[in-house]
């Protein structure tokens, strides 16, 4: 099976740097990514790791290490907008590609 | 981007009804689509992966007699929630994978559709 870890809530000011940690056990692991959603929206698309290393997209970046199971976003240069919930998610092969979401990590932006 | 529709948003039924959900990729074809649930301030369960013109594969502990999934076109996707409960009130959304998109593990969301049971 698969499950994650992600904290749950992260507290952060506006203009600061945020890190989202993400543990994962699953077997079939193909890549890790990160989806962001606002409340009563739909999850919209951040980033997507295959390999190891550092994937840098504008104020977003996000990290893979598949040896530690482990992956974070990093969100720069914060603003009141990027307060919602982020979620990672393993995409595995398991007879099928599949992708499952961690529980997810609320964000709160404050002035 | 892929644009993924899906209808209604939001449907309020009795008790004992069945209720269906279509799922459409507008501008692609998408031989796999990917139901999901989620309850309030909680993470995307995934219920289901729809085949396009074979059986669907669910999840294991999702009743396959309860939530009905035909994928009958590389377009459309339908999840139909037969003889609908109180408990079976939540988010349901739908996703697709584009062809290009397989080596970027994007998956492109409708906007979901809330279900409320009376």
């Amino acid at each position: 099976g698969q499950s994650l870890e992600q904290p749950s809530e992260v507290t952060a000011v506006e203009g600061a740097i945020v890190q989202i940690n993400c543990t994962y056990q699953t077997s079939g692991f193909y890549g890790l990514s990160w989806y962001q959603q606002h409340d009563g929206g739909a999850p919209t698309f951040l980033s997507y790791n295959a390999l190891d290393g550092l994937e840098e997209t504008g104020r977003f970046s996000s990290f893979l290490s598949r040896s530690d199971s482990y992956g974070y976003l990093l969100l720069q240069e914060l603003q009141m907008k990027d307060s919602a919930s982020y979620f990672c998610a393993v995409r595995a092969y398991t007879g099928g590609f599949k992708t499952i979401f961690g529980a997810g990590t609320r964000l709160f932006v404050k002035a | 981007g892929a644009v993924v529709s899906q209808h209604p948003s939001r449907v309020i039924c009795k008790s004992g009804t069945s209720v269906k959900i279509e799922c459409r990729s507008l501008d692609f074809q998408a031989t796999t689509m990917f139901w999901y649930r989620q309850f309030p301030k909680q993470s995307l369960m995934l219920m289901a992966t729809s085949n396009e013109g074979s059986k669907a594969t669910y999840e294991q502990g999702v009743e396959k007699d309860k939530f009905l999934i035909n994928h009958a076109s590389l377009t459309l996707s339908t999840l139909t929630v037969t003889s609908a409960h109180p408990e079976d009130s939540s988010f349901y959304i739908c996703s697709a994978r584009e062809l290009a998109g397989v080596n970027t593990g994007e998956l492109f969301f409708g906007e979901g559709s809330r279900l409320t049971v009376l």
